[in-house]
């Protein structure tokens, strides 16, 4: 059984940091692409960023790139997301997935963690 | 400001069958066919019903089909069921290498 379970979410003051983690199990991690994806309080979602299986390739949307870094590590099975100069606009539930073979699909979602950033 | 366009919100009777749209570009829903739909109940996870325009993954009803036309692409949901109520998006790859979201669409079972 796939699960994805993350951890990290916290309150942080604007500009601020925080790690974000995703430990999987069920299936071989290092074979897929793997990604973020948020949901700010009462709104849709938004991909955040996706990493290749063997962690070479990174993607990010422009809302977050230069101040997030996701990264992963296949001996822990673990999924990261590296968040810096927080805003206010990036409070948040922010999901773990998994991709489809095809990549370009989750067909796995973790529980999500939440991400308030607010003075 | 979402970068796929669906509607609000949609409703229908049981036993009906309802379409929600998605509509995007050149760029993303009309030049590849990566469109995937995902279903959210409140406070739930979203879950995959379609990916690549028309495929379901294993578990998932029949009453669930996607289809693409040009720049737009389509859920249909048929049988309407009491347990089809929540939140509905769709998605697509984004050239160069990013994947877009709809707002969403509340489907509301009458």
């Amino acid at each position: 059984e796939v699960q994805l379970l993350e951890s990290g979410g916290d309150l942080v003051q604007p500009g601020g940091s925080l790690r974000l983690s995703c430990v999987a199990s069920g299936f071989t991690f290092s074979s897929y692409v793997m990604s973020w994806v948020r949901q700010a309080p009462g709104k849709g979602l938004e991909w955040v960023s996706s990493i290749g299986g063997s962690g070479y390739s990174t993607y990010y949307a422009d809302s977050v790139k230069g101040r997030f870094t996701i990264s992963r590590d296949a001996s822990k099975n673990t999924l990261y997301l590296r968040m810096n100069s927080l805003r206010t606009d990036d409070t948040a539930v922010y999901y773990c997935a998994k991709n489809t073979s095809g990549q370009y699909s989750f067909d796995y979602w973790g529980q999500g963690t939440l991400v308030i950033v607010s003075s | 400001q979402s970068a796929l366009t669906q509607p609000a919100s949609v409703s229908g009777s049981p036993g009906q069958s309802i379409i929600i749209s998605c509509t995007g570009t050149s760029s993303d829903v009309g030049g590849y066919n990566y469109v995937s739909w995902y279903q959210q109940h409140p406070g739930k996870a979203p879950k995959l019903i379609i990916y690549d325009v028309d495929n379901r993954p294993s578990g998932i009803s029949n009453r669930f089909s996607g289809s693409k036309s040009g720049n737009t692409a389509s859920l249909t949901i048929s049988g309407l069921q009491a347990e089809d109520e929540a939140d509905y998006y769709c998605s697509s790859y984004m050239n160069p290498n990013t994947l877009g979201f709809g707002g969403g669409t509340k489907l509301t079972v009458l």
